[in-house]
């Protein structure tokens, strides 16, 4: 089975900082990835997702991911920290249809 | 956002009570799903519905049951409710399923005294 795993449940950036929320995919076919992004008592919101097209993904808010087959990574970036980027960050992977999430990340923004 | 709305918002029960979750879609999506999520474990799927009557287990199906008689309604049942299953369920929808988009709802809180 396919899966992902997010390395660090909390990552504290100050504002203004770069962003980097790590994701690494377990797949022995080519993998469909995507980052969503949860705000307090909301459901998951899509931020991007990869499909073979190109391997560096833009989305909204200004992250974007870069699939990197040979460290089997998809890690989310910004350049810039927001306070408004303060949120939960899920790693997902397409298995079989169905998508595989990983455990999270809880971002926080320092003013 | 798509519209997606879940009911109830949030839930106390007592354990060995049935409780129903219910999902209510406006798009027309084939596919509707079901997941819980806790603290470590990101979302996990219980379930999902494919069409009309057609549904799946997914990873943690055990002591849930579905039912989806209408395409915009997906129906989660606990049949006996446990305190492990104590969780914040979401619901999604999408057109298709392994690159196309899930959009979720807002989530049930669920409390199982």
């Amino acid at each position: 089975a396919q899966s992902v795993t997010q390395l660090g449940s909390h990552v504290s950036v100050s504002e203004g900082a770069l962003v980097l929320l790590r994701c690494n995919y377990s797949s022995s076919v080519p993998p469909y990835l995507f980052w969503y992004v949860q705000y307090p008592n909301q459901g998951l919101q899509l931020l991007l997702k990869y499909t073979s097209a190109a391997t560096l993904v833009k989305g909204i808010n200004g992250f974007e991911a870069e699939f990197k087959k040979s460290e089997t990574s998809f890690h989310l970036t910004k350049p810039s920290a927001h306070m408004s980027d303060a949120a939960e960050y899920f790693c997902a992977v397409s298995d079989r249809g169905l998508r595989r999430f990983g455990a999270g990340t809880r971002l926080t923004v320092k003013p | 956002d798509a519209g997606i709305t879940q009911s109830p918002r949030h839930k106390v029960t007592e354990t060995g009570t049935p409780v129903t979750l219910r999902c209510h879609q406006t798009e027309n999506h084939r596919y509707m799903y079901w997941y819980r999520q806790d603290p470590g474990h990101g979302l996990r799927l219980i379930h999902y519905s494919y069409g009309v009557k057609d549904t799946d287990k997914g990873e943690v199906s055990d002591g849930y049951s579905v039912s989806r008689s209408k395409t915009e309604d997906f129906l989660l049942t606990l049949e006996s409710a446990t305190s492990s299953q104590t969780s914040v369920y979401f619901c999604a929808i999408s057109d298709g399923t392994s690159y196309e988009t899930q959009y979720f709802g807002p989530g049930t809180r669920l409390l199982v005294l």
